[in-house]
């Protein structure tokens, strides 16, 4: 699986649109991007993933760029809640076969009321 | 309906000896993988299992072993607890083998060796 590269922290503030971005230059066709954040002392949580075209759902919007290097996660209305540890992952596609996650050490984004 | 269920939720252990860690997965859920989280790091991929065989394994080593039962549970099991196995672990469930799949994961067992 491709590696992807995040800044280690970020702040935002609350009410406010936070933008996270990930670098993923060596994404292959039929890899996957993957978004999932971990709010301190709990398992990680999804959010979104995508392949090529942008996607949004209740909790977030994926922008991925049209050479598919990098995408950033926006969160429109941030939130105290929102503060955690946000990890970009990407998968590749199959139609089978097992496999993990592989995490980075991902952003921690701290949103300041 | 019921998530990803991890019993105990803190263990304490002794050196050498070993531990059995156990998950429930999320209703309708067959697939269960396991992950090490040291303090300050991200999960690392240690096995998962499906149809109650270990399909993939990360990089650990053969003290780390598991198992899958018909109803989908699992146990992670570590032999020869090393002090540097202290960790939080976590199970996530996902349905099927696929990689397009989203894991639910857990809330983790934190493991302490002294």
């Amino acid at each position: 699986d491709a590696k992807t590269t995040q800044p280690p922290s970020m702040d935002c503030a609350e009410g406010r649109a936070a933008n996270l971005p990930c670098n993923h230059s060596t994404i292959s066709g039929n890899e996957y991007v993957y978004w999932y954040r971990q709010i301190h002392s709990q398992g990680p949580q999804y959010i979104i993933h995508g392949l090529k075209n942008n996607e949004t759902n209740e909790m977030a919007s994926l922008i991925i760029t049209e050479d598919r290097k990098s995408s950033t996660l926006i969160l429109p209305h941030a939130t105290l809640r929102d503060t955690a540890v946000y990890y970009c992952i990407v998968r590749l596609s199959s139609g089978g076969g097992a496999d993990g996650l592989t995490f980075g050490k991902g952003t921690h984004l701290i949103i300041q009321p | 309906d019921a998530g990803v269920t991890q019993s105990p939720t803190h263990l304490i252990k002794t050196r050498g000896q070993q531990v059995t860690l156990r998950c429930s997965p999320k209703s309708g859920h067959d697939t269960v993988s396991w992950y090490q989280q040291a303090l300050g790091q991200g999960p690392q991929f240690i096995f998962q299992y499906y149809e109650e065989e270990e399909r993939q394994r990360g990089n650990f080593p053969d003290r780390f072993s598991g198992h899958q039962f018909p109803n989908y549970s699992s146990e992670l099991n570590v032999n020869a607890l090393l002090l540097g196995d202290s960790a939080l672990y976590l199970c996530a469930s996902s349905w099927g083998t696929g990689r397009n799949t989203e894991a639910f994961f857990g809330q983790g067992t934190r493991l302490t060796v002294v």
